[in-house]
C-alpha cells in the first residue's frame, strides 16, 4: 500500500498563475482533507471531505477550491495564487469510527512557493 | 473555538536526556488527544493517542496522559535518541468537530550526540 500520496512535491508560481494539488489514497477511506503548515503555526485545515461526495470548509478555505473527484482522489486548487499561499501543503485521509479512534494518515507534503 | 498550545521551540538535548514537551488545550467535552510526529521531509505520522480522561498513550518509549484537571497532555521520554530529532504536534479531536483535527504550533526536538 502506497497511503497517501500527493503530486507534485515542490512547485514554483508566479503571483496570478493557477495550479492544482493532486492527493490520492488507496486505503479505501471516506474522509479526506487539506492542510497548510506555516512556520510557528502548525497545520491548520484548508478544506475536508466527510464522505465521497461532500466537501466542507476549514479555517482558512479563502483562496482555494476543491474537488472530491471519488473516493480515492480529493485535489486543491488554487485559481489565482498569492504570495500568501507560499507554504507546505498536507494531505490526509481517515475512516470515521469510534468517536476519537480514527487516526489519519498525512501524505509526504507539497512544497509550494508563490513570488 | 478549540485550540490548542505547546512549549515554544525549539528544544535541543543531549543523547539520554529526559524529554517533556508541554501541551495544554481548550474545548468542551471530552476531546481526543494526540501526539504527532514529523521527520524531516516528511509527512506526519501518529506518535501516540490518548481518548479520555486518564488515559495514558505510549509509543516507542514515548508516554503521554490525559489529565482533564489540569487540561494537559505532556509528552515524555526517559532517554532520547538522535533518531528522536523531529518536529512534534499536538493535537485534539472535539467532540464536536466531525473529524477534524486542531494542532499546536509545533516543537521542533534536536538531539546531539
Amino acid at each position: 500500500n502506497a497511503g497517501v500520496t500527493q503530486t507534485p512535491k515542490f512547485q514554483v508560481l508566479k503571483t496570478g498563475q493557477s495550479m492544482t494539488l493532486q492527493c490520492a489514497q488507496d486505503m479505501n477511506h471516506n474522509s479526506m482533507y487539506w492542510y497548510r503548515q506555516d512556520p510557528g503555526m502548525g497545520l491548520r485545515l484548508i478544506y475536508y471531505s466527510a464522505s465521497e461526495g461532500t466537501t466542507d470548509k476549514g479555517e482558512v478555505p479563502n483562496g482555494y477550491n476543491v474537488s472530491r473527484l471519488n473516493k480515492r482522489e480529493f485535489s486543491l486548487r488554487l485559481e489565482s495564487a498569492a504570495p500568501s499561499q507560499t507554504s507546505v501543503y498536507f494531505c490526509a485521509s481517515s475512516e470515521p469510527g469510534l468517536a476519537g479512534m480514527n487516526e489519519q494518515f498525512f501524505g509526504p507534503g507539497t512544497r509550494l512557493t508563490v513570488l | 473555538g478549540d485550540s490548542v498550545t505547546q512549549m515554544e521551540g525549539p528544544v535541543t538535548l543531549s543523547e539520554e536526556a529526559f524529554l517533556t514537551i508541554n501541551c495544554t488545550y481548550t474545548a468542551t467535552g471530552y476531546p481526543s488527544l494526540f501526539w504527532y510526529v514529523q521527520y524531516p521531509g516528511e509527512g506526519l505520522q501518529l506518535l501516540l493517542k490518548a481518548t479520555k480522561a486518564d488515559d495514558k498513550g505510549s509509543n516507542k518509549g514515548f508516554e503521554a496522559t490525559y489529565r482533564k484537571e489540569t487540561t494537559s497532555f505532556h509528552l515524555e521520554k526517559g532517554s532520547v535518541q538522535v533518531s528522536d530529532s523531529a518536529v512534534y504536534f499536538c493535537a485534539l479531536r472535539s467532540v464536536q468537530g466531525a473529524q477534524k483535527l486542531v494542532f499546536g504550533q509545533g516543537t521542533r526536538l534536536t538531539i546531539n550526540p
